[in-house]
């Protein structure tokens, strides 16, 4: 399974967009990116994912580069609400298993 | 709808005891995974299954086991607790295993402590 690089924490204004950068050089052709994130002692919460093309959805946008050994994840408007830990996962291609394999991800502080 | 359900909310055992959590899934789904997450770290992969079967198993002891039952709902069972047990366990539901794409939907945890 690829691994991933988030920085440890970020900080974001309320209402801004907030950017979350995530390298994975050594994903393979058929491996997806995911993006999760967990509220403070909640379950982790699915947020996008996508192979190749940009993808956006009503949570936020998910932009893959060329060669997909990076990706970022867009909240265009920020609320006190996303203050969270951010995850980005590659893998889950199929097979007998689709299990995620979570690093320590970012944790975006959202500051009003 | 109701999301994927997890009980006990929250154990406190000692250690050598046993224990049981308990996973109900979305409706509709089933596949079952469950994961340890300990205080500061990401979650960690214990099991899969899939239409009551063993699909994956992570890097964890013999004392770990777990089964599915025919209306999905799941269990894990940990044998001879050990304080380094005490976690976070989560349990998470998809619809079904398909090549790429497959969302998982986490319940809320049952947060076990060991002394």
């Amino acid at each position: 399974d690829a691994k991933t690089t988030q920085p440890t924490s970020m900080d974001c204004a309320e209402g801004r967009a907030a950017n979350l950068p995530c390298n994975h050089s050594t994903i393979s052709g058929n491996e997806y990116v995911y993006w999760y994130r967990q509220i403070h002692s909640q379950g982790p919460q699915y947020i996008i994912h996508g192979l190749k093309n940009n993808e956006t959805n009503e949570m936020a946008s998910l932009i893959i580069t060329e060669d997909r050994k990076s990706s970022t994840l867009i909240l265009p408007h920020a609320t006190l609400r996303d203050t969270a830990v951010y995850y980005c996962i590659v893998g889950g291609y199929g097979g007998a298993t689709n299990k995620l394999i979570f690093g320590t991800g970012t944790l975006l502080a959202v500051q009003p | 709808d109701a999301g994927v359900t997890q009980s006990p909310t929250h154990l406190i055992k000692t250690r050598g005891q046993h224990v049981t959590l308990r996973c109900s899934p979305i409706s509709g789904h089933k596949s079952v995974s469950w994961y340890q997450q300990v205080l500061g770290q990401g979650p960690q992969f214990i099991f899969q299954y899939y239409e009551k079967e063993e699909r994956g198993r992570g890097n964890f002891p013999d004392r770990f086991s777990a089964r599915q039952f025919p209306n999905y709902s799941s269990e894990l069972n940990v044998n001879a607790l050990l304080l380094g047990d005490s976690a976070l366990y989560l349990c998470a539901s998809s619809f079904v295993l398909r090549t790429g794409g497959n969302e998982q939907f986490f319940g809320p945890g049952t947060r076990l402590t060991v002394l």
